[in-house]
């Protein structure tokens, strides 16, 4: 699976949008890029996912670059709920492995009023 | 209504017992997945299995064993604990092979 780089660590004011950027310069073709979450103690939070087009759900957005190296998840009007660890993973997935994700370092979103 | 449930919440107990941690979903999905996340935050993937097939990470001590009674279980075993067992276990699973997991709330497991 391709390896991906998230900055660790990101401030955002409450109201205004949430850009977390996620880098994959090594990913192959037939791999998604997913997007997790997990608020404190929880489990984690699926929240979108895509190959290569922009998709849009009620949580968020997520825009890929047109070369898929890099995405950015948005989320338009952040709430302190919002406040979490979010993960980028870049998987394929296939009949012999399942969907196993690895999970990285994540990037600590930290919402302030 | 909860879709991935496991239980129990916390668990706590002394080195080198023999414990289980339960797995259900009501989702009706066909793969389950066993997760670890351990103090530095890292998840990391267990097993995958589904009625055709378990797959193992190589990572894993064979002191750890999935055993699911039904499609809709998915029980962790461990035998032997250890401290570097202490972690958050968390179930997923998916539809078919390809979809996304859902994921439940986590099991805390102390050794002592």
């Amino acid at each position: 699976d391709a390896k991906t780089t998230q900055p660790p660590s990101m401030d955002c004011a409450e109201g205004r949008a949430a850009n977390l950027p996620c880098n994959h310069s090594t990913i192959s073709g037939n791999e998604y890029v997913y997007w997790y979450r997990q608020i404190h103690s929880q489990g984690p939070q699926y929240i979108i996912h895509g190959l290569k087009n922009n998709e849009t759900n009620e949580m968020a957005s997520l825009i890929i670059t047109e070369d898929r190296k890099s995405s950015t998840l948005i989320l338009p009007h952040a709430t302190l709920r919002d406040t979490a660890v979010y993960y980028c993973i870049v998987r394929v997935a296939d009949n012999n492995a399942g969907n196993m994700l690895t999970f990285g370092g994540g990037t600590r979103l930290m919402v302030k009023p | 209504d909860t879709a991935v449930s496991q239980t129990p919440k916390y668990l706590v107990t002394q080195m080198g017992n023999d414990k289980s941690i339960k797995c259900e979903q009501n989702l009706g999905h066909d793969t389950m997945y066993w997760y670890k996340q351990d103090s530095k935050k890292f998840l990391k993937i267990m097993f995958s299995y589904n009625n055709k097939e378990l797959i193992i990470n190589e990572t894993v001590p064979n002191r750890f064993s999935p055993k699911s009674p039904d499609k809709a279980h998915l029980n962790l075993h461990i035998n032997s604990l250890e401290l570097g067992d202490s972690a958050v276990y968390f179930c997923a699973s998916s539809l078919l092979l390809r979809t996304v997991p859902f994921f439940g709330p986590g099991t805390r497991l102390t050794v002592l």
